[in-house]
């Protein structure tokens, strides 16, 4: 089944522990990406990925950190969580424009305390 | 102000009802249109996508993107209880695939 992996569902943890949130898929597509889902503020975009190697920041990058090495996986870490990172987030992977949108995963809540 | 807004909702019609959700845009680079659907506790799943101004319809549901008036729509026809949902608009331009700007979205209610 086509479709992305992400990993925990669910996390508490406390301020300033380091964490990493895993996504993988299994579609072999070039871009992913990661969100938050904040109420009232929607979706908004962590980071991006165009390719292995190939990253960049999307419009709240600050606090996070992501890494490409392999094409199916993406990893986001939180070097230093902190409370206003509490949050659902969500990895998401497409093959690009003219083929359709992105693939979502079912998504991460995090609560840092 | 946001580059998307989408009529904030929430929206509740009768069974079968014709369905209008609404977007606009300031960023008119932006050429490829989505809209993606999002039950409660999962993740968004995409439900149309378009490139640049015109008509797109997949079963009961009709997307309509006016590049000239910044506007985008889905039309959602006899209405289901199953269709009940966070509605959620999203584009990009044809610069970067990668980067997608989503409006907060739309709750529907559609009551047997």
């Amino acid at each position: 089944e086509a479709q992305v992996t992400q990993n925990p569902r669910y996390l508490i943890t406390v301020t300033g522990k380091k964490l990493t949130v895993t996504c993988s898929q299994n579609m072999n597509h070039e871009y992913m990406s990661w969100y938050r889902q904040d109420p009232g503020l929607g979706l908004r975009q962590i980071y991006y990925s165009m390719n292995v190697e190939v990253t960049d920041k999307g419009d709240v990058p600050e606090g996070y950190k992501v890494s490409r090495k392999e094409k199916r996986n993406f990893p986001l870490i939180l070097e230093s969580p902190s409370p206003n990172q509490t949050s659902l987030y969500f990895c998401a992977s497409s093959s690009g424009h003219g083929t359709g949108g992105y693939t979502f995963g079912s998504g991460t809540r995090l609560t840092v305390v | 102000q946001k580059e998307v807004e989408q009529d904030p909702g929430p929206l509740s019609v009768p069974e079968g009802a014709i369905v209008s959700l609404n977007c606009t845009y300031s960023n008119s680079a932006f050429q490829y249109f989505m809209w993606y659907r999002q039950y409660s506790r999962k993740g968004p799943e995409l439900l149309m996508y378009t490139y640049s101004s015109g008509n797109k319809e997949d079963g009961r549901f009709t997307a309509q993107v006016d590049k000239s008036s910044k506007y985008i729509s889905l039309f959602i026809r006899d209405s289901q209880p199953s269709d009940s949902a966070t509605y959620l608009c999203a584009m990009s331009d044809n610069t970067n695939a990668g980067k997608s700007t989503f409006g907060d979205g739309t709750t529907l209610t559609v009551k047997p």
